[in-house]
């Protein structure tokens, strides 16, 4: 199966800060890649999908970039809403994977 | 607007099986998938399978393999996932999600919560 890293694991920002969180596939999946939001006791919310396209309703401050093995999402000012763990997942193969998760915390 | 309603709470002995049904409204249930995605106690999300209802094909994650089967049912528009052979490490919440190609996951179910305890 595909292997997703995500990095970093824990993140600490601040309200209005620029975050990025990068993504790796062990091998290339062109752009079916997929970044999903979770807050605690909730099921995960689609972001983006094709690797930069933004989900219906989806704040205009996300947003994705990349191809092949490397992928990242960017969330350009931080708002209160927006502390939660994000994941990427890879829907490219006959077999899907997530990343592990990166947890975006207050600073 | 789709929904995803999945059936409540089990708690399984080890050894057992359990059976999630997840039922869809709005939407045409035979035009998408559905996957499978668990997630243990403060852990990640762990992809495990997925259906495409028109066609009754289900695909596996390897480390599911062999425990796991999904089916749909189209006339009711419910699909079902059953993991056989339980084990303490499947105690986890498990969702039913849809897949509207181009778009994965879009759609969740609540979520099923499974316990697997002696």
């Amino acid at each position: 199966d595909i292997q997703m890293t995500q990095s970093p694991s824990t993140l600490s920002a601040s309200v209005g800060d620029r975050v990025t969180i990068t993504c790796r596939a062990s091998q290339s999946i062109s752009s079916w890649l997929a970044w999903y939001q979770q807050k605690p006791g909730k099921a995960p919310k689609l972001l983006i999908y094709k690797a930069s396209s933004l989900e219906s309703g989806v704040p205009s401050r996300f947003s994705g970039s990349g191809s092949g093995t490397e992928f990242t999402l960017t969330i350009s000012s931080l708002q209160p809403d927006d502390f939660a763990t994000y994941y990427c997942q890879q829907y490219n193969s006959y077999r899907w994977t997530f990343g592990q998760g990166t947890k975006v915390e207050i600073k | 607007q789709v929904q995803l309603v999945q059936s409540g709470a089990e708690v399984k002995k080890p050894g057992s099986s359990v059976k999630v049904s997840c039922k869809a409204s709005g939407g045409t249930f035979s035009s998408y998938t559905i996957s499978w995605v668990r997630q243990a106690p403060g852990q990640g999300l762990e992809w495990m399978g997925r259906i495409i209802p028109i066609l009754g094909i289900a695909n596996y994650a390897q480390k599911f393999q062999g425990r796991v089967t999904i089916t749909a049912d189209k006339s009711t528009s419910t699909a079902y996932m059953e993991l056989s052979s339980l084990r303490s490490e499947d105690t986890a919440v498990y969702y039913c999600a849809r897949e509207n190609a181009p778009t994965p996951l879009d759609y969740w179910g609540q979520g099923t919560l499974v316990t697997v305890s002696s």
